[in-house]
């Protein structure tokens, strides 16, 4: 079945430091994948769209230099989340789009910001 | 843009029982996924069905396109059946962008 994996899947940083989360489509390749974050006790809230080899595509409201993604080939997208802050804290969560139209989704990483 | 709703909003089911979850959506879709987020957060896609029914195990879902609703129907419940289960659509003309339903926790006792 397809496969989507996330790295790291929990991270602990400091206010101000940047972090890096990648998205891998492990046995498909993806044209398109998405980024999501949730809220404890809350649905997922798509934050971007991000298309191989093209700027992303951000959500109303979400800051696109402050959550830069980069989609640098066919199975990997990168989120990283700019000089974070405690209320950056939460969990990220990644899709890709199988060749047939479902969406898989990788594991989450849970991001704290001390 | 397509609303989704789901209910119950929570359920509690003793083990062994069965239990149906309903999802609504607003307009006309392409396509409907259903997903099971365990306690450690992983999605896990459960159905993929814009119309008719499939089966799979002890899970079945129905989505009648035409009156814009789809039923997830858990059989013989079990306590590794407790998570958030949500229902997604998309329509072509907003890309491939799903959007989530608020979700119904189900927590299964034994």
């Amino acid at each position: 079945g397809a496969v989507v994996s996330q790295h790291p899947s929990r991270v602990i940083c400091k206010s101000g430091t940047s972090v890096k989360i990648e998205c891998r489509s492990l046995d498909f390749q993806a044209t398109t994948m998405f980024w999501y974050r949730q809220f404890p006790k809350q649905s997922l809230m798509l934050m971007a769209t991000s298309n191989e080899g093209s700027k992303a595509t951000y959500e109303q409201g979400v800051e696109k230099d402050k959550f830069l993604i980069n989609h640098a080939s066919l199975t990997l997208s990168t989120l990283t989340v700019t000089s974070a802050h405690p209320e950056d804290s939460s969990f990220y969560i990644c899709s890709a789009t199988h060749s047939g139209g479902e969406q898989f989704f990788g594991p989450g990483t849970r991001l704290t910001v001390l | 843009g397509i609303q989704v709703e789901q209910s119950p909003p929570d359920l509690i089911l003793q083990e062994g029982a069965n239990s149906t979850l309903r999802c609504n959506f607003s307009d006309s879709v392409n396509n409907l996924q259903w997903f099971h987020q365990n306690p450690w957060g992983q999605l896990i896609n459960l159905f993929y069905i814009p119309s008719g029914t499939k089966q799979n195990g002890r899970l079945s879902a129905t989505t009648v396109a035409t009156e814009r609703y789809s039923l997830l129907y858990i059989s013989s419940s079990q306590t590794t059946d407790s998570g958030v289960y949500f229902c997604a659509v998309f329509r072509m003309e907003y890309g491939n962008k799903l959007v989530f339903g608020a979700g119904t926790i189900l927590r299964v006792k034994s």
